[in-house]
């Protein structure tokens, strides 16, 4: 079946980087995303890659994917206290299908 | 535009009440969702409407009822709810096809006294 696994808790200091991990398991994805969650919020799309991709960066956002080992990475370059949110990675299963999240990944960064 | 807009914010209503939840999108996608969310855990589908017509009910109870009455505009209907329905409901807009980029609104926070 469908799961896609990331670890709970990241802490960080200011201006360190921050890299958030997931893994899924639908080798037939044709995105990949990341979603972030403030508190109170709704999901903000942050950024996505083609499954045909290994590496896409926006700004201060890197997205890695390995597909081999069916691994997702998103690293942010010099943390902000206002990156402190919920991320979750999800991926789009059986294409047309459902989105599946992960259970989210609390990044908390310390002045 | 790429907003997904949302009301109430907030709602608080009793198990014999009946509301309703309205989602707006005027991005001209094609798709819109309704997800269910508790605190700090993923969102959890729960319809799809694509061009209009229900395409995905996730067994969700009949106490819940979804409408799409035009492109833009999505409905969620309460009657009857249950304490531990809740939860802050999402909805979300995308292109066709369905689950390509999603879109979310900020939310409705429902409780149910």
């Amino acid at each position: 079946g469908e799961d896609v696994e990331q670890s709970l808790f990241l802490s960080v200091r200011e201006g360190d980087s921050s890299v958030i991990n997931c893994t899924y398991t639908d080798s037939s994805s044709t995105y990949l995303y990341w979603y972030k969650q403030e508190p109170g919020a709704g999901l903000q799309l942050l950024t996505y890659i083609f499954s045909n991709m290994d590496m896409k960066q926006d700004q201060r956002l890197t997205v890695l994917l390995n597909k081999k080992d069916k691994h997702l990475s998103l690293r942010i370059a010099d943390t902000q206290t206002g990156d402190s949110a919920i991320y979750f990675c999800a991926e789009a299963y059986n294409q047309g299908g459902k989105l599946i999240f992960g259970q989210g990944t609390e990044l908390s960064v310390k002045p | 535009d790429t907003e997904v807009t949302q009301t109430p914010k907030h709602l608080v209503m009793g198990m014999t009440n009946k509301k309703s939840l309205k989602c707006e999108q005027h991005m001209g996608h094609r798709a819109m969702y309704w997800y269910k969310q508790k605190a700090k855990k993923p969102p959890e589908l729960m319809f799809v409407y694509s061009y209009e017509k229900l395409s995905i009910n996730e067994s969700v109870p009949s106490r819940f009822s979804p409408e799409c009455p035009n492109s833009s505009l999505l409905n969620l209907h309460l009657h009857a709810l249950q304490p531990e329905d809740s939860a802050l409901y999402l909805c979300a807009s995308s292109q066709d096809p369905p689950f390509e980029k999603l879109f979310f609104g900020s939310g409705t926070q429902l409780s149910v006294l």
